[in-house]
């Protein structure tokens, strides 16, 4: 089946800093990817997704990056504040018959002031 | 604008009770999704369904069951709790099964 894994639990960094949190996938056959951010007692939110026929995809201080070639990508975060304090998650889309999505274990990103 | 609503947000049971958990959406999705969410494990899906009257396994679903009667409702039922079901789960809904809108959870602990 498929897996996604994470590099770090947990990222600290200073506020004004770029930010980074990488996600590796197994399945070369994923054609969309997705990023997900949780704070505390909260639900997921959406940030930002890609499709397989896109290397990069740029939001609002976000910028999401696609290696097909090492079934890798990444979240960048531009100026990171205070408030981006949460656990990020990456899924990735399973096609087999219906669509499933499946998560990381994500990274904690810690911002100090 | 409501989106997706669990309900409740806390509850407490023991082992070899029942319970019911309930999933809205307002915004007409056919997609709707179970997870469960426990520390270091990220988020495993439960059951889900892709329309009204289908329901489908996901990657953890023994212990679980599900229906979806109405397209806007998606419950999930423990019908004897066991303490490893003890977690944070989240209800989500989507148009077509790519982006997922997720709820604000409910806390369950199984004594």
């Amino acid at each position: 089946g498929e897996s996604v894994g994470l590099h770090l639990p947990t990222l600290s960094v200073q506020e004004g800093d770029n930010s980074i949190i990488n996600c590796a996938y197994s399945n070369s056959a994923s054609d969309y990817f997705i990023w997900y951010k949780q704070e505390s007692g909260k639900g997921p939110q959406f940030i930002i997704d890609i499709r397989s026929n896109m290397d990069k995809r740029q939001g609002q201080r976000v910028t999401v990056l696609l290696n097909k070639t090492v079934k890798h990508l990444s979240l960048q975060i531009a100026a990171t504040q205070p408030g981006d304090s949460a656990v990020y998650f990456c899924a990735v889309l399973i096609r087999r018959g219906y669509s499933t999505l499946t998560f990381g274990k994500g990274t904690m990103l810690l911002v100090s002031p | 604008n409501a989106g997706v609503t669990q309900t409740p947000k806390f509850r407490v049971l023991k082992t070899g009770q029942s319970m019911t958990l309930l999933c809205a959406q307002d915004m007409n999705h056919e997609y709707m999704y179970w997870y469960r969410q426990d520390p270091g494990m990220g988020l495993r899906l439960i059951h889900y369904s892709v329309g009204e009257g289908t329901t489908a396994k996901g990657e953890v679903p023994d212990g679980y069951n599900v229906s979806r009667l109405k397209k806007q409702n998606f419950l999930l039922g423990l019908e004897s709790a066991a303490p490893s079901q003890t977690s944070v789960y989240f209800c989500a809904s989507s148009p077509g099964g790519e982006k997922l809108f997720f709820g604000s959870g409910t806390q369950l602990s199984v004594l």
